[in-house]
């Protein structure tokens, strides 16, 4: 089962900020927090990932909380093509993802 | 440079045959797994291969087989199809098993069991 939590859907206007939120409140030490997307009919895209400091990239920046609980995936200027499926995932050790619903993105114009 | 590559993109099955699905993973990557995806859900964890070696193997039947070839692409086998297998099988690959930055997927192969 996943080990997090997200709101099924949220809605954006285009050129605005998202802020996507995501629960891990029993996150263990070693576990990094991944954001994958996967837009439809597509495979999923990762976006960014990290472990306690706050991680930015070409496509989003991650902030995470200092206890680690919770984490959010910030699409600066979101755009119609961000409209997507957004999965928060925790990844230890292990060679799997564990994929749970994941949260609908949509970005109206 | 191409991307993860899975053929076929479509296909229809009928119940109780057998299908066979096939992933070329990213030039110089060596580990590919295999996920399920049933409408409405996340993907589920099937199989990882490293160096041809199963790596990992997720909650599937006995039905579900995989192996990975020398030149690291892979062929997921499922047998005696049920409806249920109806699913979106995608296709990841990375350097190595449990590498830091994420995995590549694929657009996926779309199996409809009939």
């Amino acid at each position: 089962d996943a080990k997090t939590t997200q709101p099924p859907s949220m809605d954006c206007a285009e050129g605005r900020a998202a802020n996507l939120p995501c629960n891990h409140s029993t996150i263990s030490g070693n576990e990094y927090v991944y954001w994958y997307r996967q837009i439809h009919s597509q495979g999923p895209q990762y976006i960014i990932h990290g472990l306690k400091n706050n991680e930015t990239n070409e496509m989003a920046s991650l902030i995470i909380t200092e206890d680690r609980k919770s984490s959010t995936l910030i699409l600066p200027h979101a755009t119609l093509r961000d409209t997507a499926v957004y999965y928060c995932i925790l990844r230890g050790g292990s060679e799997k993802l564990v994929f749970g619903k994941g949260m609908k993105l949509t970005v109206n114009p | 440079d191409a991307g993860v590559t899975q053929s076929p993109t479509h296909l229809i099955k009928t119940r109780g045959q057998q299908v066979t699905l096939r992933c070329s993973p990213i030039s110089g990557h060596k580990s590919v797994s295999w996920y399920q995806q049933v409408l409405g859900q996340g993907p589920q964890f099937i199989f990882q291969y490293y160096e041809k070696e199963e790596r990992g193997r997720g909650n599937f039947p006995d039905r579900f087989s995989a192996r990975q070839f020398p030149n690291y692409s892979s062929e997921l086998n499922v047998n005696a199809l049920l409806l249920g297998d109806s699913a979106l099988y995608l296709c990841a690959s990375s350097w190595t098993p449990v590498q830091e930055g994420g995995y590549t997927f694929g657009s996926g192969t779309r199996l409809t069991v009939v």
